[in-house]
């Protein structure tokens, strides 16, 4: 039962233009939100996080929204880098639990 | 921002030896940490969560004597893969929080990718 979602497995954007990672969840319960970027053969660092009482955050380049309604977030970079190059998996979390549910991840590739 | 250090990053082992990864939180005293494991093309999923002097909390359908974990000091975890075989061939991330945080001050190590023969 995947409780986070991430319908697009791979993204292309090209370099200064806008990318758009978006990501769903089922469980109404979770109350924050968190995306994280990782390199191949590496641990996912953190980029930015969002809590339920919030429909936005920003960042500098990177801007979550989120929709509750809907069950849904989105993480906005931009511009785009080539260094943005990686996979995005963005994390939910309830008040009483401390795991991280993640999603599948989205593979950003960003060109020039 | 806090360090956590994994160790090792690779490690390749025959069928039927057993493997220990060690994750540690470098600036930082973690009282959870947290044990993943991802498959290829696939999402991080959580295996056991760890609280520094108790016996870890597995999730379902992780097996707890196969794979050990340890929590005896406040800076370090350890992941033991007992009587490897290659379908445990996996990469495998730690995560440390400190006391009194959410997960959101929860810090990944760089992962230890493990390829059983």
């Amino acid at each position: 039962d995947q409780q986070v979602k991430q319908n697009s497995p791979s993204l292309s954007v090209q370099e200064g233009r806008i990318s758009i990672l978006n990501c769903d969840y089922t469980n109404s319960m979770f109350d924050y939100f968190l995306w994280y970027k990782k390199y191949p053969a590496e641990g996912p660092t953190f980029l930015i996080s969002i809590s339920s009482i919030k429909d936005k955050n920003e960042d500098g380049r990177f801007t979550v929204f989120l929709n509750k309604s809907a069950k849904h977030l989105s993480l906005h970079i931009v511009p785009s880098q080539p260094g943005d190059s990686a996979v995005y998996f963005c994390a939910a979390l309830t008040g009483t639990a401390s795991k991280l549910t993640f999603g599948t991840g989205t593979r950003l590739q960003v060109t020039l | 921002g806090a360090v956590v250090s994994q160790h090792p990053s690779r490690v390749i082992c025959k069928s039927g030896t057993s493997v220990k990864i060690e994750c540690r939180s470098l600036d930082f005293q973690a009282t959870t940490m947290f044990w993943y494991r991802q498959f290829p093309k696939q999402s991080l999923m959580l295996m056991a969560t760890s609280n520094e002097g108790s016996k870890a909390t597995y999730e379902q359908g992780v097996e707890k004597d196969k794979f050990l974990i340890n929590h005896a000091s406040l800076t370090l975890s350890t992941l033991t893969v007992t009587s490897a075989h290659p379908e445990d061939s996996s990469f495998y991330i730690c995560s440390a929080r400190a006391a009194g945080g959410r997960n959101t001050e929860a810090f990944f190590g760089q992962g230890t990718r493990l390829t059983v023969v």
